[in-house]
C-alpha cells in the first residue's frame, strides 16, 4: 500500500518564524489533503491539493505529483499555529495518513 | 454552514460493555467514512459508505465492530464487548462524490474519544 512520510516529526519555533513541512508519498494519488489537528483533536482542513500550488493567508502548499511530495509553508508563525499537521493521501476512498509534524510556536 | 457532527464527544465504558457512536455528515454529502486514531498516530481508515451502502471495510474492523447508515444520512458505529485496546478517538468524515471526479475532499467531525477501563 501507499506509504506516507512526514518530516520533521517535531518542530519548535519562535513566534514570527517561517517553517516548511514536507510530505513524501510512495505512489501516485488522486487526493492529497493537509490538516491541522488542534489540541482538542479536531481536524481542520487546510488544503486539498493533489497537484499544484495554493495559498490561504499565511499558509501555502505545493504538491509535485510527478515527484511524489508536497510541502506546507507557514509564514509569520503565531502561537495558535501550534498543533499537529497531517498530510493524508488517497486514490479513491480511504485517506492514508502520515505520522504528523508536531509544531510548537513559542511566544 | 453545518459541519460534520459526532455524538457523544467522550465515552468512558467498562471492558465488556457495548458502545454506539453517531455521526451526522454534511447534509448534501453522499459518502461517509469512519477512522480511528490512537495517541501519537495518524488516523486509520475503518470503513466507508456511499449513500446507505457499506462499500469497504478495513481489516482493522473486527467482528465486534459494526457500522450502519440506514437511510443514507447519519451513521452509527457500534463496538460490542469493548476491550482496552479499543480506547481511541473515533473520527467520522464525509465527502461529496461528483460523477467523473476521481477524488473527494473529506471533512471531519470533532471525534468521539472512547476510554475503556
Amino acid at each position: 500500500g501507499i506509504q506516507v512520510e512526514q518530516s520533521p516529526p517535531d518542530l519548535i519555533l519562535q513566534e514570527g518564524a517561517n517553517s516548511t513541512l514536507r510530505c513524501n508519498f510512495s505512489d501516485s494519488v488522486n487526493n492529497l489533503q493537509w490538516f491541522h489537528q488542534n489540541p482538542w483533536g479536531q481536524l481542520i482542513n487546510l488544503f486539498y491539493i493533489p497537484s499544484g500550488t495554493k495559498q490561504n493567508g499565511r499558509l501555502s502548499a505545493t504538491t509535485v505529483a510527478t515527484e511524489r511530495y508536497s510541502l506546507l509553508y507557514i509564514s509569520s508563525s503565531q502561537t495558535t499555529d501550534s498543533g499537529v499537521y497531517f498530510c493524508a493521501v488517497g486514490s479513491n476512498y480511504q485517506l492514508i495518513w502520515g505520522a504528523g509534524t508536531k509544531l510548537i510556536i513559542k511566544p | 454552514d453545518t459541519g460534520v457532527s459526532q455524538d457523544p464527544r467522550h465515552k468512558i465504558t467498562k471492558r465488556g460493555q457495548n458502545v454506539t457512536f453517531r455521526c451526522d455528515p454534511i447534509s448534501e454529502h453522499n459518502r461517509l467514512y469512519w477512522y480511528r486514531q490512537t495517541l501519537g498516530q495518524g488516523p486509520e481508515f475503518l470503513t466507508y459508505f456511499q449513500n446507505e451502502a457499506q462499500l469497504e471495510k478495513s481489516r482493522l474492523l473486527s467482528d465486534r465492530f459494526s457500522a450502519e447508515r440506514p437511510k443514507g444520512s447519519f451513521s452509527t458505529l457500534e463496538i460490542q464487548r469493548t476491550e482496552q485496546g479499543d480506547s481511541a478517538m473515533y473520527l467520522c468524515a464525509s465527502s461529496l462524490e461528483v460523477r467523473g471526479r476521481r477524488a473527494y475532499e473529506q471533512y471531519f467531525g470533532p471525534g468521539t474519544r472512547l476510554t475503556v477501563t
